[in-house]
């Protein structure tokens, strides 16, 4: 399943399918970004990081992608889980030391 | 536990009112971040400090926000006359000075009345 986190803030994967979610961020000059992933009532948790001389990083079932051409930040979860099921987010730090947020998509895993 | 706490994770008042909210952060680290969240967004940058030293303010952060860091350890953010817009998750995270990871608390979740 894929999804572009500003137009389709919800994505629904069958367990065991791989997961694309998606994010467009706004400065050129941002440097370091970092995905999120945030359970009901909890705050975010750190998935994993990328600089931007970087155009791939892969961590534990998690992968991120940089297209710093369009902008683009993508994160594929492999063989998605019921307890992958959360609200990521994107950020991108922008001056000094001021992270912005995307808007977050909604991803359920149906078992 | 050794992670970032928040207190309290729950504040209902009436609006008018003051409220402070308690951060302490992951021992020995230096950077210590606030934001806001409200349903449906991504967190908001409120202010950061770096040790006791507020270094940087979203214009978010109005006249009737304050934050403090006065030892450097734990933090509070103060919000006079609270208005219904107050209304959010408030959340604190805390970083090392050597990378850019932010851990964060559960949040403080504020409605005003």
């Amino acid at each position: 399943g894929e999804s572009v986190g500003l137009h389709l803030p919800t994505l629904s994967v069958q367990e065991g399918d791989n997961s694309i979610i998606n994010c467009a961020y706004s400065n050129s000059a941002s440097d370091y970004f970092i995905w999120y992933k945030q359970e009901s009532g909890k705050g975010p948790q750190f998935i994993i990081d990328i600089r931007s001389n970087m155009d791939k990083r892969q961590g534990q079932r998690v992968t991120v992608l940089l297209n710093k051409t369009v902008k683009h930040l993508s994160l594929q979860i492999a063989a998605t889980q019921p307890g992958d099921s959360a609200v990521y987010f994107c950020a991108e730090k922008m001056t000094g030391n001021q992270f912005y947020f995307g808007t977050g998509t909604s991803l359920t895993v149906i078992p | 536990d050794t992670g970032v706490s928040q207190d309290p994770r729950h504040k209902i008042t009436k609006r008018g009112q003051n409220v402070t909210f308690r951060c302490d952060p992951i021992s020995e680290h230096n950077r210590l971040y606030w934001y806001r969240q409200t349903l449906g967004q991504g967190p908001e940058f409120l202010t950061y400090f770096q040790n006791e030293a507020q270094l940087e303010k979203s214009r978010l952060l109005s006249n009737r926000f304050s934050a403090e860091r006065p030892k450097g350890s734990f933090s509070t953010l103060e919000i006079q006359r609270t208005e219904q817009g107050d209304s959010a998750m408030y959340l604190c995270a805390s970083s090392p000075l050597a990378h850019n990871e932010q851990f964060f608390g559960p949040g403080t979740r504020l409605t005003v009345l």
